[in-house]
């Protein structure tokens, strides 16, 4: 079955170091999302795509976090320099269409020390 | 105030119960997600609705659009269905069409 991939499952760094996230949507999605989960909450969107486009990352801190998707499949999100309120699992998802039923991948936990 | 409620927060459940978590909206949408969250993290999709009812396994979701009302109900519950339960709405305006999530029910079920 096919399913969206991510990497690290886990990551821990210290405060203004750079952490960066990957994520592989399920081939022919063409909406990519990036979502950060603060626990007890609920995810909220960071940014985004269709195909290689940036759409919505209204939400996106951009004074230290980035994402691309250059050629429109994976996509990168990064974080320079982390914080400690940057604590929080980041997870991607992907739909066939923007209006589509959503699949998730596991998620990557950041702790920032 | 909140996009999306949910209710109740935590429940706690004997194993065979019958479960309604319940889901409430204040924006038109033009589609309502159940989705299931597991400890490790990762998200389920259950179901994606934008009317009536619908039903997998031991599964039911409902949707009434004139209340802005949603049910997740679980039958014969197991405690394999402990999990956390998010509601989320996508929005009928909006260029991003974006979801709006709830902030979960937690659902412990006991042997």
């Amino acid at each position: 079955e096919a399913e969206v991939a991510q990497s690290p499952r886990y990551k821990i760094t210290e405060k203004s170091q750079a952490v960066a996230f990957w994520c592989d949507p399920i081939s022919g999605h063409a909406t990519l999302y990036w979502y950060r989960q603060i626990l007890g909450q609920g995810p909220e969107l960071l940014v985004q795509f269709q195909d290689e486009s940036v759409v919505d990352d209204s939400q996106l801190p951009k004074d230290r976090f980035s994402a691309e998707r250059l050629k429109g499949v994976d996509s990168t999100l990064k974080i320079q320099p982390a914080e400690l309120g940057d604590s929080a699992m980041y997870l991607c998802a992907s739909s066939a269409w923007s209006g589509g039923e959503l699949f998730f991948g596991e998620g990557s936990r950041l702790t920032v020390l | 105030k909140n996009e999306v409620e949910q209710s109740p927060q935590n429940l706690t459940a004997q194993e065979g119960e019958f479960i309604t978590i319940n889901c409430s909206y204040s924006v038109g949408i033009s589609a309502l997600h159940w989705l299931q969250q597991h400890p490790g993290g990762g998200i389920v999709s259950l179901f994606m609705l934008s009317s009536g009812k619908k039903k997998h396994g031991r599964l039911i979701a409902t949707i009434n659009i004139q209340e802005k009302h949603s049910s997740l109900h679980i039958t014969a519950s197991h405690p394999r269905d402990s999990a956390v339960y998010i509601c989320a709405v996508r929005k009928a305006s909006g260029s991003a069409r974006q979801l709006t999530f709830g902030s979960g029910t937690q659902l412990t079920v006991l042997p």
